[in-house]
This record gives structure tokens, sequence and C-alpha cells, in this order.
């Protein structure tokens, strides 16, 4: 079965630093482009960043830049988002999803708080 | 920036019912626009993709349609299971300027 799954979210204070982790199972991660995705409370969905399959390309949304980072490991079938200097607007569900352009597999996201 | 409009923001149906979602572009995106299903607490699910083509597995009773900057979600004999927000996405600028409209939200009536 393929499958997408996050972890590493929390309650975080303003101005802290969190590590969200994707695990992929069921398909050849290598192959495959990734994405991260966000959904705040009440809100719809807020495209963050994109990588290619071998790492080598990188997108940010205008918004994140300079604050979060992407980055996988193919041996471990595993993506990750660095976020750093997080906002209380930065709360919200983060989504891994496969794809480029569009993602047709997504996972059930991980949840991040950001409040003092 | 590509700004995506969905409308309406909440359709009232019953079920074996048919709904019509609209998704309008402030530019042409092409066919590059994919649908999403998605339930509470849930992971999005890709319906539609290239405007008209249904992704693997999803049933019949879902048809997209449209180009440039007019697109529609027709779901036929509504079913109970089909009660979910619905996004569209353009992907005909990349990176991504502006991607996701704001979700239209299917309920009972």
């Amino acid at each position: 079965e393929v499958q997408l799954v996050e972890s590493g979210g929390g309650l975080i204070q303003p101005g802290g630093s969190l590590r969200l982790s994707c695990a992929a199972s069921g398909f050849t991660f290598y192959n495959y482009e990734m994405n991260w995705v966000r959904q705040a409370p009440g809100k719809g969905l807020e495209w963050i960043s994109y990588i290619s399959s071998s790492g080598s390309t990188i997108y940010y949304a205008d918004s994140m830049k300079g604050r979060f980072t992407i980055s996988r490991d193919n041996a471990k079938n595993s993506l990750y988002l660095q976020m750093n200097s997080l906002r209380v607007e930065d709360t919200a569900v983060y989504h891994c999803a496969r794809g480029i352009r569009y993602m047709d597999v997504w996972g059930k996201g991980t949840t991040v708080t950001v409040s003092s | 920036e590509i700004v995506m409009t969905q409308s309406p923001v909440t359709l009232s149906v019953s079920p074996g019912e048919t709904a019509t979602l609209s998704c309008r572009a402030s530019q042409s995106v092409g066919n590059n626009l994919v649908w999403y299903q998605q339930k509470p607490g849930q992971a999005p699910r890709l319906l539609i993709h290239t405007a008209s083509a249904r992704a693997t597995g999803i049933p019949a009773r879902f048809s997209g349609g449209g180009s440039g900057t007019e697109f529609t979600l027709t779901i036929t004999s509504l079913q109970s299971e089909d009660f979910a927000v619905y996004y569209c996405q353009q992907y005909n600028n990349w990176p991504p300027r502006g991607t996701f409209g704001q979700g239209t939200k299917v309920d009972f009536k």
C-alpha cells in the first residue's frame, strides 16, 4: 500500500524550531518528487515547498523562504521539513504529498501549534 | 499570482442528487487543473487531473470539465461518502504562485 506518514509536530513557542518527518512506503521513493502542504485550522490548503527526486531542485512559497528548509534522505525513504523562527500563523496541519505540479498521494498530516 | 476562486462556499444537496462545483482562475491555466476531496481528519484525495481525467480508482460519478479559466466538478448520484470539502488546484505555473481554491463544502441538505 502506498503510504505517507508524517511525524514531529507538537506545541512550540513563537520563535522556536521544529523538524517534521515524512516516512514513505509502498513505492520507489527516490523516483518521486515530494512536497509539503499545510492547512491552518478551518482554512484551505497552502503549498509550502517542493523537492525533486534527487534533491537537486527545491522551491519554497515566498512566505516560507529563509525560515523553512526541505530535504530528503532517499536511503531512508524519508522527507523532512526544518522550520525555524516559527510564528503563531504557522499553526497548521502539515501534510507531505507526492508529485510534481499536482499531488497524487498525501499523508494525513502532523499538527504544529505555535503558541506561548 | 493566479487566484483560484471556488463557488459556492457551501453546497447543500441530498443523497442521490447531482452536485456541480465551480472553480475560476484569474488567468488562463489551460487544462492544468486538478480536484481534490478532503474529509475531516483525512488526507486530501486526488479525484481529477488535467481538468477532466479521473484519477486511479475514482468512481465514474465524478467528472471534471472546463479549460482556460472556468472549470467544473460534477458529482452525480451523490453518495453519503461524497459529503466532503472539494478543492481545485491549478498547476499551470511552476513553482506555484497562488495554487489552491478556498474549497467548497458539500453537505447534507
